[in-house]
């Protein structure tokens, strides 16, 4: 198992643009999460999947930003029409449970910068 | 919602000394983590700790769950300890709620 796998590691990309990105949890996780880190912050929880199923989403999740887990494995968040407040580290995290508390896994992470 | 708040923000030691992280939160929690953060960027697990203590080579951690409060100790500290260190509350589903962490330079 080679844990959990980001894609791409860095991003650059104009305002306006959109921009995807790819997480790929550790296998037979079934809760797949992604997070948003700016500098000097702690990750902020955007949103999660159980299986294919996406249970919540923070508010921070505007109507620009989709998510997605169509087959339970892979994941992938789309950021449309992209604005400089978008620049940040995007986290994704796996684990695995159902309930309560279960321990997460992070991936790499994909580095945003929209000039 | 849940308030993680970290103490000290910063942290300067010289390489050897022994130093104590705490993280507070202000409702009860299901779990807690900590992480240290890596120059890349990466999140790397420390610590899956509900109550109670841990060890783990130099590093310990013991948390207080019906006092809210988890201390992350680090022992004959060493340069590659340096970085930011992260609690994290566990919360329903397992989404974690961090602090604003605690930015540690070990100095040689």
């Amino acid at each position: 198992d080679t844990g959990v796998s980001q894609d791409p590691r860095h991003k650059i990309t104009k305002r306006g643009q959109n921009v995807t990105f790819r997480c790929d949890p550790i296998s037979e996780h079934n809760r797949l999460y992604w997070y948003r880190q700016t500098l000097g912050q702690g990750p902020e929880f955007l949103t999660y999947f159980q299986n294919e199923a996406q249970l919540e989403k923070s508010r921070l999740l505007s109507d620009r930003f989709s998510a997605e887990r169509p087959k339970g494995s892979f994941s992938t968040l789309e950021i449309q029409r992209t604005e400089q407040g978008d620049s940040a580290m995007y986290l994704c995290a796996s684990s695995l449970g159902v309930g309560a508390a279960t321990e997460a896994f992070f991936g790499q992470g994909t580095r945003l910068t929209v000039v | 919602g849940i308030q993680v708040e970290q103490s000290p923000p910063d942290l300067i030691l010289q390489e050897g000394a022994n130093s104590t992280l705490r993280c507070n939160f202000s409702d009860s929690v299901n779990n807690l983590q900590w992480f240290h953060q890596n120059p890349w960027g990466q999140l790397i697990n420390l610590f899956y700790i509900p109550s109670g203590t841990k060890q783990n080579g130099r590093l310990s951690a013991t948390t207080v769950a019906t006092e809210r409060y988890s201390l992350l100790y680090i022992s004959s500290s060493q340069t590659t300890d340096s970085g930011v260190y992260f609690c994290a509350v566990v919360r329903w589903g397992g989404k974690l709620i961090f602090g604003q962490g605690t930015e540690l330079s070990v100095k040689p």
